[in-house]
């Protein structure tokens, strides 16, 4: 069966440090990976998509960067974070093709101060 | 671009009461997808509707995807304290991204 893991779960990181999350896939072959951030009690907004090693699409202007080294591994960076980065950041996958069924990651909850 | 668009943004429900959310977009959809988010978890799928004027249940809830393909509802009857959460509505048109609603969070009243 296909797993899906997030690391860390929370960070509490000041304000112009670095960040490098990262998820990763096990159990299924060539998915779309897709990181989306959740603040506190709003919506999903896709950051961004991946159908392919280094194949990375953004869907918003941000100072953040996702890369994809590898088939199941997904990162998301930054150089220097800014207080407006909080939230909650949730990696998610779904079958090759179309975007049918997404499988969220358990997320990591990113604090800046 | 496409945009989804959910209401009302918060439900606050008496246990034992009905509730309707609603899912509108602006663009006609290929499917749409219904996701639940407990407090402090993540989105998990609940269902995809595909064809035009499709109903599908999960016991109480009921789901209903419209006959333009460009709205959707999610019904629950008999609220129970677990129906606590965030449902979101998900729409996809041709490519591989999925456009989420903003979400209706859930209270129950016990």
């Amino acid at each position: 069966s296909q797993t899906i893991h997030q690391w860390p779960a929370t960070l509490v990181q000041p304000v112009g440090s670095p960040l490098s999350l990262e998820c990763t896939v096990e159990g299924t072959s060539n998915p779309n990976l897709y990181w989306y951030r959740q603040a506190a009690g709003r919506g999903l907004q896709l950051l961004f998509y991946s159908i392919g090693i280094d194949q990375i699409s953004s869907e918003v202007p941000q100072n953040l960067s996702a890369s994809r080294p590898q088939d199941r591994q997904f990162i998301l960076s930054s150089k220097k974070l800014l207080l407006s980065d909080s939230g909650f950041y949730l990696c998610a996958w779904s079958e090759a093709g179309a975007a049918d069924t997404q499988y969220f990651g358990p997320g990591t909850r990113l604090t800046v101060l | 671009g496409q945009q989804v668009m959910q209401i009302p943004q918060y439900q606050h429900v008496q246990e034992g009461e009905d509730f309707t959310t609603y899912c509108n977009s602006s663009t006609t959809l290929s499917n749409i997808q219904w996701y639940k988010q407990r407090p402090g978890g993540h989105p998990v799928f609940l269902i995809q509707l595909v064809k035009s004027g499709e109903v599908k249940k999960q016991k109480r809830l009921t789901f209903q995807f419209g006959e333009a393909k460009k709205n959707s509802s999610l019904h629950i009857t008999a609220t129970q304290t677990t129906d606590v959460g965030t449902y979101f509505c998900a729409g996809r048109s041709r490519d591989y991204k999925l456009s989420f609603g903003a979400g209706t969070t859930v209270t129950v009243r016990a």
